[in-house]
């Protein structure tokens, strides 16, 4: 069965920077594409963007000023989420999901990140 | 970005009874395939979303038959047809026809 399994929870101060991790297993890792979405406490989800774990290609969403980055190692069927500069405005659970057709049909249980002084 | 709107905020509903959520988007949301990506989300407490109906109206693996949507360029509709109790959660409406792909604001679907 599609599963994903993130890294645990983290708390980071401002300024700081955030690597999340979403291992991926039951399918062809390298044959899909795989996206982050965020949600912040109470609001609704925001898309950051999303990689093909094939070819390595990525498409962010310019509503974070080039802060994200995602990279994918295929030996480990692992996908990974890199926040820069965070603020307090960062404080989200961080989903990781696969993509099919441009709809995300499983989705990771999700990391809180906290950014806190 | 593509905004998206939702009606109603919130929705208590009779056990047994229907729910209709509407959605709302200020473009249209037909990609230039000719697909329109809209999907309706289920988002139990302290659960992540889950995948209920892609490209306006086509259920996803395991989603009940009493989930249906429909609509078209910028209008779309999600109706339970009947509610259950496992049902209460927000639903959320999401368009991947343009980047960055958005969110509704979420609808509250709870018991009376």
């Amino acid at each position: 069965q599609v599963q994903f399994v993130q890294s645990g929870a983290e708390v980071k101060k401002p300024g700081a920077s955030v690597k999340v991790s979403c291992k991926a297993s039951g399918f062809t890792f390298t044959s899909h594409t795989i996206q982050w979405v965020r949600q912040a406490p109470g609001q609704r989800p925001e898309w950051m963007g999303w990689i093909n774990a094939g070819n390595g290609n990525t498409q962010y969403s310019q509503n974070f000023r080039g802060r994200v980055t995602i990279t994918r190692d295929t030996s480990a069927s692992t996908v990974y989420m890199d926040l820069s500069s965070l603020t307090s405005e960062d404080t989200a659970i961080y989903y990781c999901g696969r993509v099919l057709e441009k709809r995300c049909d499983y989705w990771g249980q999700g990391t809180l990140v906290t950014v806190s002084s | 970005d593509i905004l998206m709107t939702q009606a109603p905020f919130s929705s208590p509903v009779t056990l047994g009874q229907p729910a209709s959520i509407s959605c709302k988007s200020n473009q249209s949301l037909v990609h230039r395939d000719g697909n329109t990506y809209l999907s309706w989300l289920q988002q139990r407490p302290g659960q992540p979303p889950r995948l209920l109906i892609y490209k306006i109206s086509n259920r996803f693996s395991g989603v009940p038959d009493r989930f249906s949507g429909s609509g078209a360029g910028t209008d779309f509709t999600l109706k339970i047809s009947r509610v259950e109790a496992e049902d209460v959660a927000v639903y959320y409406c999401m368009q991947a026809t343009q980047f960055p792909f958005t969110f509704g604001p979420g609808t509250k679907v709870d018991i009376k």
